[in-house]
């Protein structure tokens, strides 16, 4: 099966830096790649996706890398805000089966 | 806008009893997935239903689980007989698409097996 690799676990930075999280994926049959943020006993939010068939996907303060070959992406969150504090999981899709990420606790301080 | 429900907000059992988690999906959605996430650790895939029947399972979903849309807008989570390493938060998710994207998850239910 899928099996997804998240890092980094932690992560800490300054208002109005940058944040930049990276997933691996094992099964090329993967298709969609979706990212989820949780804050502290919430649901997970579904914050941006992107499709194998896509590079590069923006929204606002928030992007996504596809690298199919090396199978990695990345989550790339700019001008940090403290309301962006929360935990991120990036997920693969294969086969209507979705695997998440170990997740990354994300605190901006302000 | 439209959001995935779950019932009860917490449940707590004593090991061996069977529990029934209840979820609304969001009502145009026609793919249903159960997950499960141990306190601190991440997101688990359980199960996902379509057209009453499972579509995939993981390892974890073994006999003791059982799954069911019991009428037009509720799909449920049965555990037979419920461990201590059951307790865990359980989220529903559905979907609009037969490939899985864009599930929206709904608030959790947290299972307590004492």
């Amino acid at each position: 099966g899928e099996n997804v690799e998240q890092h980094p676990s932690t992560l800490s930075v300054q208002e109005g830096d940058s944040a930049v999280i990276k997933c691996t994926y094992s099964d090329s049959a993967s298709n969609y790649f979706p990212w989820y943020k949780q804050e502290l006993g919430k649901r997970p939010q579904l914050i941006i996706d992107i499709r194998s068939n896509v590079g590069e996907k923006k929204d606002q303060r928030i992007a996504v890398t596809l690298n199919k070959t090396a199978k990695h992406f990345s989550l790339h969150i700019t001008e940090t805000q403290p309301e962006d504090s929360a935990v991120y999981f990036c997920a693969a899709i294969s086969y209507n089966d979705m695997r998440f990420g170990a997740g990354t606790r994300l605190t901006v301080k302000p | 806008e439209p959001e995935v429900t779950q019932t009860p907000s917490h449940q707590v059992t004593q090991m061996g009893q069977e529990v029934i988690l209840r979820c609304v999906p969001i009502s145009n959605h026609l793919y249903f997935y159960w997950y499960r996430q141990i306190l601190g650790q991440k997101v688990e895939f359980l199960v996902s239903f379509y057209n009453n029947e499972i579509s995939e399972k993981s390892e974890i979903f073994d006999d003791q689980f059982s799954v069911e849309r019991p009428d037009g807008s509720n799909f449920t989570l049965k555990i037979r007989s419920t461990k201590l390493e059951d307790s865990a938060m359980y989220f529903c998710a559905s979907s609009w698409d037969q490939r899985g994207y864009e599930q929206y998850f709904g608030p959790g239910t947290r299972l307590t097996v004492t």
